[in-house]
């Protein structure tokens, strides 16, 4: 199973919006509404934001927003604040039973 | 509060092995499957495979099957990750992490870091 795709590296300024994209195939992303995305900070482990493509565990800040369209899901965070600065991975289940990573997406506010 | 504590840093030698304890509380143990997920220093997360708290069968992913073992004791509600024959490159922490739905990991334990080199 191949990870999914996820751009390297994604920055935006206080305030703005930014969005990360996870692109899988017909046989994950594509196929069911079991994608979820991640946190983590350095050192850290990494923290549940979105399941289920688009619904927020309790505790997350409503600032970030999942949706998904074909084989490409994506995670929007908006209102960027300096402590969303992390490491983001999007996942996904596949066709397999298994479970697949994207490559993780480096956010950085500048 | 829910939670999942892992066992310390590992040092090992190669050819040695490993066992990683990950034990829960705060919930009833077997209603939810146990993941593993290894992490390789400056890389991204990578799916091991996963076991059944109820029937202890373990599902294991590509490139994780012979050396990797998941094993339970669900009389103290732990986990745990056995891994033979080490290699530098086994060389990553490793977390387990409970899965709430499909796919869906909810909680996860602080990792465990496993070195190894000679």
């Amino acid at each position: 199973q191949s990870a999914l795709t996820q751009p390297a590296s994604v920055s935006g300024s206080p305030g703005q919006s930014i969005t990360i994209s996870c692109t899988g195939s017909s046989s994950d992303v594509g196929a069911y509404n079991y994608v979820t995305w991640y946190q983590q900070h350095p050192g850290k482990a990494p923290k549940l934001m979105i399941y289920d493509v688009s619904n927020r565990p309790s505790g997350v800040s409503n600032r970030f927003s999942g949706s998904k369209s074909g084989n490409t899901a994506s995670l929007t965070i908006s209102g960027l604040q300096a402590e969303d600065e992390a490491d983001y991975y999007c996942s996904s289940h596949t066709s397999s039973s298994s479970t697949v990573f994207g490559g993780g997406t480096k956010l950085t506010v500048l | 509060q829910e939670q999942l504590v892992q066992s310390g840093s590992e040092l090992k030698e190669p050819g040695a092995s490993v066992k990683v304890s990950c034990k829960a509380s705060g919930y009833t143990f077997t209603r939810y499957a146990m993941n593993w997920v290894r992490q390789a220093p400056g890389q991204g997360l990578e799916w091991m495979g996963w076991i059944n708290t109820n029937t202890g069968n373990p599902t294991y992913a590509q490139g994780f099957t012979g050396r990797f073992v998941f094993s339970l004791d669900t009389s103290v509600s732990t986990a745990y990750l056995q891994i033979s024959s080490l290699r530098a490159e086994d060389t990553a922490v490793y977390y387990c992490t409970r899965d709430r739905l499909v796919a869906t990991f909810d909680i996860w334990g602080q990792g465990t870091m496993v070195t190894v080199s000679s």
